[in-house]
């Protein structure tokens, strides 16, 4: 198994582009979340997805698009990319155990992602 | 406003040091209170905590929840140079079926030889 898997690694954008960044996992999770992270603010979660076909905004969701077509795919897009969306970005995925709880969210590698 | 906040935010100490890391929270609907070790890339998994009193351990690591007062912390005993790492406390908020998790800010802790 694979696990969390990140698309792409690294990129460099100018203000104005657009992009996307694909997650994928193989543990047949149900729950999957897009991150940011930023020097001293932790990791804030921008949307996230209890299912195929269904996402929902986290703390941060402006500026950023998701889409959950297939269960184990999980893209974020940024349609007009800003400086203030340099970060890293880092993909989760889980799943509810018996009971309601969860185990833990396996995270992927992450992506630097830089705006100029 | 649901918030998870560490302390302290970073630290430095030499090896063999017994290090104590803080975590408080205030959130609804809290569910359970997971510790997260990262070093340069993803965070990975060290403890899941529901039950209050009950400590974890796993090595030199042990962790422990208490429900009442709202905190946690993380033990490090005889640490070494390779527990330097960022270390995350999350938050399981499990309104309704979004189980999402919130995060500290994190402990950044530095082991020197």
């Amino acid at each position: 198994n694979a696990g969390v898997t990140q698309t792409p690694k690294f990129r460099v954008l100018k203000t104005g582009q657009s992009m996307t960044l694909l997650c994928a996992q193989d543990m047949n999770h149900e729950y999957m979340y897009w991150y940011r992270q930023d020097p001293g603010m932790g990791l804030r979660l921008i949307h996230y997805s209890v299912g195929e076909g269904t996402t929902a905004k986290g703390e941060v969701p402006d500026g950023y698009n998701v889409s959950r077509l297939k269960k184990q795919n999980f893209l974020l897009g940024l349609e007009s990319a800003a400086p203030s969306q340099t970060s890293v970005y880092f993909c989760a995925s889980g799943a509810r155990l018996a009971g309601g709880s969860y185990y833990e969210q396996y995270f992927g590698p992450g992506t630097r992602l830089t705006v100029t | 406003e649901d918030k998870v906040v560490q302390s302290p935010l970073s630290l430095v100490v030499h090896e063999g040091d017994t290090v104590t890391l803080n975590c408080s929270y205030e959130v609804t609907n809290f569910r359970s209170l997971l510790w997260y070790k990262q070093e340069k890339k993803a965070p990975t998994f060290l403890f899941m905590l529901t039950s209050s009193g009950i400590e974890k351990k796993s090595g030199r690591l042990s962790s422990i929840l208490d429900k009442k007062e709202l905190f946690s912390i993380l033990n490090i005993t005889a640490t070494q140079t390779g527990d330097s790492a960022i270390y995350l406390c999350a938050v399981l908020n499990y309104g309704g079926s979004q189980g999402n998790l919130i995060f500290g800010k994190g402990t950044k802790l530095s082991v020197k030889p």
